[in-house]
């Protein structure tokens, strides 16, 4: 069955960075572009990175733009979020997720990821 | 960029009652709209994708219609697990979220 097991979280001090992973499983991850989406606490679901199947293409949301990296290892299916110069404000559980052209289906079980001095 | 307007913002209704949550776009979407079910401390949940297309495993109560800047989300017998919050999203770059409707317990 479709999988996409995240790890990576963590509370950081601000300015600082952290690596989130999506290890995914149960299909062919080099078939699907995937993405990335964060959740302040108590907050709606907001967009942050996408990147293409082949992962040559990245685009991102313009508040993390420069500081975030979307990144993919198609060959251990895993998908990644490099995130430097870290702020308060990126406080938020991340969540990993397929799209596909029925829509995004599969979603990792989120992250949280702190940031505070 | 596209802004998604839901509304209402929270939506108050007993069991077995009918549900309609909005989403306005402030541009044309075509049907290049989904819906999202999510409960707290959990992933999202597809519902509906292409406006109106019920996603793998989603009961027919619930259902999607519209299309360009109007959109309805309709539960037509809300269970006891549909009290949630909702999100409409547009395809394509940005993904843009709407806000949420919170459908809760009167």
């Amino acid at each position: 069955q479709v999988q996409l097991v995240q790890s990576g979280g963590g509370v950081v001090q601000p300015g600082r960075s952290l690596r989130l992973s999506c290890a995914a499983s149960g299909f062919t991850f080099s078939g699907h572009a995937m993405h990335w989406v964060r959740q302040a606490p108590g907050k709606g679901l907001e967009w942050v990175a996408v990147i293409t199947s082949d992962g040559t293409t990245a685009d991102y949301t313009d508040s993390v733009r420069g500081r975030f990296i979307i990144s993919r290892d198609n060959s251990k299916n895993t998908l990644y979020l490099q995130m430097d110069s870290l702020r308060v404000q990126d406080t938020a559980v991340y969540f990993c997720a397929r799209e596909s052209s029925s829509g995004w289906h599969y979603w990792g079980q989120g992250t949280l990821v702190t940031v505070s001095s | 960029e596209i802004v998604l307007t839901q509304s209402p913002a929270t939506l108050s209704l007993s069991p077995g009652e009918r549900a309609t949550l909005s989403c306005r776009a402030s541009q044309n979407l075509g049907n290049f709209l989904a819906w999202f079910q999510q409960k707290p401390g959990q992933a999202p949940r597809l519902l509906i994708y292409d406006a109106s297309i019920r996603a793998t495993g989603i009961p027919a109560r619930f259902s999607g219609s519209g299309s360009g800047t109007d959109f309805t989300l309709t539960i037509s017998s809300l269970e006891p697990e549909d009290f949630a919050v909702y999100y409409c999203q547009k395809r394509g770059n940005p993904w843009t979220f709407g806000h949420g409707t919170k459908v809760e317990v009167k």
